[in-house]
């Protein structure tokens, strides 16, 4: 079965920490797309990124990074130096064969000043 | 570009009534369009896909008499609540996939519905 696992419910940081989100998936497809989408308090789903199963290289984008392994079925995601704005909802998400998206349970940040 | 609206942005109706939400992609045209339901603090449920012209495709525990959606064209789907019941309140999504892109999907701003 697909299946998306954030075990981290809810993280609170002082600005400017690091901070990691955990997101492990469950998959049989040899092919297939991970996602990470940010949902601020207004409700709108931000894309962030997406990797697909070929493609094992980490990412960096300005303050977030995202470390991609296949052996552990994890696709992590980290923020360095967390600002205020960071505080919202991250969903990991898995798409599958059938071109639809799992949502992990989401982890909600809050970045304290 | 990719640009996906939802119409309306928030809606209260009584209980028994029924709700219409539009989900329109602006910019291009969605062979796919995807129904999402989220409860507050919990994740995205997918409720439903639909491809233009065709019968949408329900997930398990959605009933689809209860939720109809329509996808008319290539930049409109429609999902309507049908005698909504407070158990119905909720955060509404919908997102959209361009035909040659289809592991890629634009989402809306959402439909947040509250059934009195």
């Amino acid at each position: 079965a697909q299946k998306v696992t954030q075990a981290q419910t809810e993280i609170s940081v002082v600005e400017k920490e690091d901070v990691t989100l955990d997101c492990v998936y469950e998959t049989r497809d040899t092919t297939y797309y991970l996602f990470w989408y940010k949902q601020p308090p207004s409700g709108e789903l931000v894309f962030l990124i997406r990797r697909n199963s070929f493609d094992e290289q980490n990412e960096i984008s300005g303050r977030y990074s995202w470390n991609f392994q296949k052996s552990t079925s994890s696709f992590n995601f980290t923020i360095t130096a967390s600002q205020v704005v960071d505080s919202a909802v991250y969903f990991c998400a898995l798409m599958d064969s059938s071109y639809k998206l799992i949502f992990g349970s989401g982890t909600r940040l809050l970045v304290r000043p | 570009g990719a640009v996906v609206s939802q119409h309306p942005s928030w809606v209260i109706c009584k209980s028994g009534t029924s709700v219409k939400i539009e989900c329109r992609s602006l910019d291009f045209q969605a062979t796919t369009m995807f129904w999402y339901r989220q409860f507050p603090k919990q994740s995205l449920m997918l409720m439903a896909t639909s491809n233009e012209g065709s019968k949408a495709t329900y997930e398990q525990g959605v009933e689809k008499d209860k939720f109809l959606i329509n996808h008319a064209s290539l930049t409109l789907s429609t999902l309507t609540v049908t005698s909504a019941h407070p158990e119905d309140s909720s955060f509404y999504i919908c997102s959209a996939s361009l035909g040659t892109s289809v592991n890629e999907q634009f989402f809306g701003p959402g439909t947040r519905l509250t059934v009195l």
